[in-house]
């Protein structure tokens, strides 16, 4: 069973390109949790996604940063016209459903630099 | 705000010392999760512990919750160079979403 898979890697953009993150969720998970680490810090959740619904964004950027999480295939978190202020590790998580503990499994990342 | 806030922020000991890294949170929780995180990695679910426990083990992990003082600690024994990682706690908000809300982590350096 493989884990939370998360690509590309690495990213590199230049200021005004847009950046797509993906994330493919373990399998059997339907609920897909989107966080931001930048240097030397802790993660800071973005937004909560279920098959075909945003549940919670409240962490998220009102402009530029959107995501979604369609019935087939990966979610994407989409950021347009980056600046350097975005550059960060980009982690997705999954878990199985809102269970007592929701206990998520975390991807290895999507590292972006702006240029 | 932050809800979990370790402490100290970096901890440096020697291979076979014991490790303890401090977390505290400020509202009520169902549970709090401990995770690990190499450099340059993602996260490693290491613990989970539930409101209605006061300790918990896992090889040479120890965790205690303290829901009165709204603390918790994390305990690695016999400790060994490839436990050189940032931890973090974490714990989850309490309806809604359940997102996880993280701490600045502790950054652990064993030397050999």
């Amino acid at each position: 069973n493989a884990g939370v898979m998360q690509n590309p890697r690495h990213l590199v953009r230049r200021r005004g390109q847009e950046a797509r993150l993906r994330c493919s969720p373990m399998k059997g998970h339907s609920h897909v949790y989107w966080y931001r680490q930048l240097p030397e810090e802790g993660l800071k959740f973005m937004v909560y996604l279920q098959k075909e619904n945003i549940i919670d964004e409240s962490g998220m950027p009102k402009e530029r940063f959107s995501a979604e999480f369609p019935k087939e295939g990966p979610s994407i978190l989409r950021i347009q016209q980056v600046v350097r202020g975005d550059s960060a590790a980009y982690f997705c998580a999954s878990s199985p459903k809102t269970s007592y503990d929701n206990e998520q499994f975390f991807g290895p990342g999507t590292r972006l630099t702006v240029l | 705000s932050q809800q979990g806030e370790e402490d100290p922020q970096a901890l440096s000991i020697q291979e076979g010392e014991n490790a303890t890294m401090n977390c505290s949170y400020k509202t009520s929780i169902n549970n709090l999760q401990w995770y690990r995180q190499n450099s340059g990695r993602g996260l490693v679910h290491l613990i989970l512990i539930r409101s209605n426990e006061r300790e918990k083990h896992s090889g040479r992990l120890r965790v205690t919750l303290d829901t009165s003082k709204k603390s918790s600690s994390l305990l690695i024994t016999a400790s060994r160079a490839a436990d050189t990682a940032s931890y973090f706690c974490a714990t989850p908000t309490q309806g809604g979403s359940e997102k996880l809300v993280f701490g600045k982590g502790t950054k652990l350096t064993v030397n050999p």
